[in-house]
């Protein structure tokens, strides 16, 4: 199936730990985003790459740090989780296309992040 | 700086009835507008969009909704609800210029009942 896929789908870790969450979109789209969306179901952006190339740097601690290898992934790596960053984290994407950014995003299913 | 609006955090209809998700928006400029649907434990669907043009945008699942420039409103519609379209709706907004990245409202969470 064409999608975007996150994994891991859920990830529960102690405070103070390293991880990481990989996206990948087989959409064939140049511009890849990472949203936060808290308990109150608020959705915020947090990162965007297009080709690559940071285009979206939203207020975000420094712990999170946004990883793209290819235009078809990008990867978020958090350092010394909080208690705060439990959240559900969102990977999309979509086509940049010639007059501006106006296509639809598509996004993954979630990630679930739970820190104890 | 652009924002969204969703002011009922919960609508109720019944089944068959006529549906309105109101939504808001504050943008420098002209706007994109965006409706997205999450259903539970899922990441968020594309609805509809209004870029330019007819004031009235269809989408899918029957969803459509109006473009109101005085009014900076964009609410969604659906002449006749399903228990299915039970989920959280999300409104979306973006200048044509500026800002790249999408704000987002608060959502509502639409409850079709039988």
């Amino acid at each position: 199936d064409t999608a975007v896929s996150q994994t891991p789908k859920y990830l529960v870790t102690q405070m103070g730990n390293d991880k990481s969450i990989k996206c990948e979109q087989n959409l064939g789209h140049d511009t890849m985003y990472w949203y936060k969306q808290d308990s109150k179901k608020f959705l915020k952006i947090m990162f965007s790459y297009n080709n690559k190339e940071l285009i979206i740097n939203e207020t975000v601690p420094n712990r999170f740090s946004p990883k793209s290898p290819d235009k078809a992934h990008l990867n978020l790596h958090i350092n010394s989780l909080e208690l705060g960053d439990s959240a559900v984290y969102f990977c999309a994407s979509s086509q940049r296309n010639a007059a501006d950014s106006n296509q639809p995003q598509h996004f993954g299913d979630g990630t679930r992040l739970s820190i104890l | 700086a652009q924002s969204v609006a969703q002011p009922e955090d919960q609508v109720n209809v019944a089944e068959g009835n006529p549906l309105t998700v109101k939504c808001t928006y504050s943008v420098s400029g002209n706007p994109y507008l965006f409706w997205y649907v999450q259903y539970p434990n899922r990441g968020l669907q594309f609805l509809l969009k209004y870029i330019t043009g007819d004031n009235l945008v269809k989408g899918s699942y029957g969803f459509e909704a109006e473009f109101n420039k005085s009014q900076t409103s964009f609410h969604l519609k659906k002449p006749s609800a399903l228990v299915s379209d039970s989920a959280l709706y999300f409104c979306a907004v973006r200048a044509l210029t500026g800002r790249r990245a999408l704000t987002f409202g608060s959502g509502t969470r639409l409850q079709v009942q039988p």
